[in-house]
């Protein structure tokens, strides 16, 4: 049972546009998301993350935000560049009864130039 | 430097010869854990560790042993490797459970 769903496998965007990228969650207990970026041949690198508390965080290009009431969380790149083609994956985890992090499939950003 | 490091980073090996996949973190953090990650289905955690002598199940431990005798140090172990291990595979360490996690290089196994 996938948790964490990111139902889009890949996305191409121009460069200088808006990539969205979308994660879905079926866990309430979930309180805390966050965003990672994962080059070829590289662990995965922190991006941005997002507390329950709040419906959106900044940081520079990066916005992540969080609707609860339908689970869903979206992380908006504005502008899109080339360097940021790379795998991006959610995560999500509890700050009760667990200390596991779960992950989503991941989504292929590819911005073309 | 700060960072996290995992040897080897490329085995291949057969089926049933026990491995172990060593990771080690400078960072004196708490909280080390090990994730796989296979096409389409993301990463996934096997294993992780609260502190040492700590460790708990992920969503995937079948088949894997984890140990944390030092703080530093946070080896998986495949007692008995089988073909549908073959992944990629990645450590990551953070100062705590709710703290920013940093990502081993990975390795990748391949099990005949």
């Amino acid at each position: 049972d996938q948790q964490v769903k990111q139902n889009s496998p890949s996305l191409s965007v121009q460069e200088g546009r808006i990539s969205i990228l979308n994660c879905d969650y079926t866990n309430s207990m979930f309180d805390y998301f966050l965003w990672y970026k994962k080059y070829p041949a590289e662990g995965p690198t922190f991006l941005i993350s997002i507390s329950s508390i709040k419906d959106k965080n900044e940081d520079g290009r990066f916005t992540v935000f969080l609707n609860k009431s339908a689970k869903h969380l979206s992380l908006h790149i504005v502008p899109s560049q080339p360097g940021d083609s790379a795998v991006y994956f959610c995560a999500a985890r509890s700050t009760s009864g667990t200390y596991k992090y779960i992950f989503g499939t991941g989504t292929r950003l590819k911005v073309l130039a | 430097e700060a960072q996290v490091t995992q040897n080897p980073r490329y085995l291949i090996t057969v089926t049933g010869k026990k491995l172990t996949v060593t990771c080690s973190q400078n960072m004196n953090h708490e909280y080390m854990s090990w994730y796989r990650q296979d096409p389409g289905l993301g990463l996934r955690q096997i294993y992780y560790s609260m502190n040492v002598e700590v460790t708990d199940k992920g969503d995937v431990p079948e088949g894997y042993k984890v140990s944390r005798k030092e703080k530093r140090n946070f080896p998986l172990i495949l007692e008995s490797p089988s073909p549908n291990q073959t992944s990629l595979y990645f450590c990551a360490s953070s100062l705590g459970y709710q703290e920013t996690q940093y990502f081993g290089p990975g390795t990748r196994l391949l099990v005949l």
